[in-house]
């Protein structure tokens, strides 16, 4: 199953709301995954199961969609939410993820 | 809380055997999958496989044939062998948990396939 995630970046400023698109290219039900990368650092699971959001991750994120298309929410972007942003489903092996969305500063 | 670290050689030579081992702590392996991820430079993440405690396995169908995982519950730890190696394969390597979603991660570990 392919991922394909849009934009592949984008630049915003701190407050700013921002979303991110994840589109699957076969149906997934609510098996998508969302992790946030740092340079040089590993991802952090951010949700799961498509809109639980894991824990000690800030409610300023958010998830939604079911099937083939998935959304990714920063309601009020900080400093430290500045970062590469990827999905990945668990529907049928293999597992893949997308190819990431860059959050950079305007 | 659980965490994973990973070691290993660095540098790989090419059509040689690279192996990686992640050891937990915090926490026992038994009862969980345990997952191999790889990234190459500048790129996406790639899911090499997942092991179960008891050594149940299942392999990316692009890496099956050159792939292998074990676990030692004595020393909590599991590993990653992956033959004939090539600069393709290249990248940071993380053992993380889980074989749907994934979490958590260990920090990675560079190897590098050259002569």
């Amino acid at each position: 199953i392919q991922l394909t995630q849009s934009p592949s970046s984008l630049s915003a400023s701190v407050g700013d709301s921002v979303t991110i698109t994840c589109r699957a290219s076969q149906g997934i039900s609510s098996q998508l995954a969302w992790y946030q990368q740092k340079a040089g650092k590993a991802p952090k699971l951010l949700i799961y199961a498509a809109v639980t959001l894991q824990s000690g991750v800030p409610s300023r994120f958010s998830g939604s969609g079911s099937d083939t298309d998935f959304t990714l929410t920063i309601s009020s972007l900080q400093p430290e939410d500045f970062a590469t942003y990827c999905c990945q489903q668990f529907n049928s092996f293999p597992l893949t993820f997308g190819g990431g969305t860059m959050v950079q500063i305007k | 809380h659980v965490q994973l670290q990973e070691s290993g050689p660095g540098l790989v030579k090419p059509s040689e055997t690279l192996s990686l081992t992640c050891t937990v702590s915090g926490g026992s392996i038994s009862d969980y999958f345990w997952s191999w991820i790889r990234q190459p430079p500048g790129k996406g993440l790639e899911w090499i496989g997942y092991i179960y405690y008891r050594g149940d396995t299942k392999y990316n169908p692009s890496l099956k044939s050159r792939v292998s995982m074990s676990t030692d519950t004595s020393k909590n730890q599991f590993s990653l062998n992956l033959i004939s190696v090539t600069a393709a394969d290249t990248a940071v390597y993380f053992c993380v948990r889980g074989s749907g979603w994934f979490d958590p991660w260990g920090p990675g570990t560079l190897v590098t396939v050259s002569s």
